[in-house]
């Protein structure tokens, strides 16, 4: 079966310090993987999508940036934190481009706080 | 642009009642629907998939219902329990790499 992991569960970084947070899948093959992120009392937003190795599209202007170095592989970085990028950051994935009936499954997230 | 309404944006209940949560969207070109509960400071679980073609699915006393043409799904929840206690959320898949999330219900069910 499937299985999504994503860390850390939480982590506090003071402003202008780097951003590495990572996610991986197993058990499947060139899934399409995503991070959104879900400020304090909104919606989730997606930020990035992937639909394969080094195939990237960002959905906002924004601080932050994304690499799938491997298939089943996400990471979602920063060169220097805001303020404004602490929120609650997911994972997801789901099956590739073309099987539009599949679900889509998350990791349990990562509590950024800048401080 | 896709626009993912859910209403009520809360709702506390005593156990055992059924419930209706609401979710309108903007854009009925979707491939599909699906509905997520997401429990405080966790990720969000997924509950049940509708297909653009299908008008409902269940699972267990979870039963989604899809109306693409206007816009509409709905959850019931049959016979709410405490642990039904949790945030709900609909998504529209709009593209096929792509969902739109609204912003949730946030139920409570009181034992």
């Amino acid at each position: 079966s499937q299985t999504i992991h994503q860390w850390p569960a939480t982590l506090v970084q003071p402003v202008g310090s780097p951003l590495s947070l990572e996610c991986t899948v197993e058990g499947t093959s060139n899934p399409n993987l995503y991070w959104y992120r879900q400020a304090a009392g909104r919606g989730l937003q997606l930020l990035f999508y992937s639909i394969g190795i080094d195939q990237i599209s960002s959905e906002v202007p924004q601080n932050l940036s994304a690499s799938r170095p491997q298939d089943r592989q996400f990471i979602l970085s920063s060169k220097k934190l805001l303020l404004s990028d602490s929120g609650f950051y997911l994972c997801a994935w789901s099956n590739a481009q073309g099987v539009a009936g599949t679900e889509a499954f998350f990791g349990q997230g990562t509590r950024l706080t800048v401080v | 642009k896709q626009e993912v309404t859910q209403i009520p944006a809360a709702l506390s209940v005593p156990e055992g009642e059924n419930l209706v949560l609401n979710c309108s969207f903007t854009d009925s070109a979707i491939y599909n629907l699906q509905w997520f509960r997401q429990d405080p400071g966790k990720g969000l679980t997924s509950l049940l998939l509708i297909q653009s073609s299908q008008r409902e699915q269940t699972s267990g006393r979870l039963n989604a219902s899809l109306d693409k043409s206007s816009g509409r799904s709905t959850l019931y929840i049959a016979a709410s329990q405490p642990g039904d206690s949790a945030t709900y959320l609909c998504a529209p898949r709009v593209r096929a790499y792509k969902y739109i999330f609204g912003t949730g219900t946030r139920l409570k069910v009181l034992a």
